[in-house]
């Protein structure tokens, strides 16, 4: 069954600071696609990447970085130098191929940044 | 702008009245899905609906109801409301009718049932 864990509940870091989040997936396709959302204070998700499972080039979006890793089934999302602004609450997802059209949320992983 | 919009944005309601969410997308996408998201769980699937007058349940469909007349408009309605589905709702869309298009999210509606 299709899967996705987000161990970290709440990262609290001070600006400037270097923070990961984790993602770990389950999954017995071999074709799917991982997401990063961000959902801010104000409600609203807001997408942030998309990779497929075919693809496991890392991905720099300016301080943004995503390390995909089949061998370990995970999808870290790093945010360098962070800033206040990027306190949200932020959700890994999975989709797979063959087996419908849901994503499926991790829980997500509250991240306060403080300055 | 290319958007997915959903009214109302917040709702307190009491049990049993019935209600409706609308959700509107501007994108002549093919897909569209609601989701509900709770403390602790995340966003777990209702609905989903892959064209017009195709819908389908998702993860937790108990309690409400969809309809896709319109490739544009995907109404949630709530028959009879109950207290379990105080949540915020989000309403998605996406261009096929699989998930190798990303999905663009509404703002969310805030329902509160009494």
């Amino acid at each position: 069954a299709q899967k996705v864990t987000q161990a970290q509940t709440e990262i609290s870091v001070v600006e400037k600071e270097d923070v990961t989040l984790d993602c770990v997936y389950e999954t017995r396709d071999t074709t799917y696609y991982l997401f990063w959302y961000k959902q801010p204070p104000s409600g609203e998700l807001v997408f942030l990447i998309r990779r497929n499972s075919f693809d496991e080039q890392n991905e720099i979006s300016g301080r943004y970085s995503w390390n995909f890793q089949k061998s370990t089934s995970s999808f870290n999302f790093t945010i360098t130098a962070s800033q206040v602004v990027d306190s949200a609450v932020y959700f890994c997802a999975l989709s797979e191929f063959q087996a419908g059209t849901a994503l499926i949320f991790g829980k997500g992983t509250t991240l306060s940044v403080s300055s | 702008e290319a958007q997915v919009t959903q009214n109302p944005r917040y709702l307190i309601t009491v049990t049993g009245k019935k209600l409706t969410v609308t959700c509107s997308q501007n994108m002549n996408h093919e897909y569209m899905s609601w989701y509900r998201q709770d403390p602790g769980l995340g966003l777990r699937q209702i609905y989903y609906s892959m064209n017009v007058e195709v819908t389908d349940k998702g993860d937790v469909p108990e309690g409400y109801k969809v309809s896709r007349k319109e490739k544009r408009n995907f109404p949630l309605i709530l028959e009879s409301p109950s207290p379990n589905q105080t949540s915020l709702y989000f309403c998605a869309s996406s261009p096929r009718d699989t998930l190798q298009e990303t999905q663009y999210f509404g703002p969310g509606t805030r329902l509160l049932v009494l």
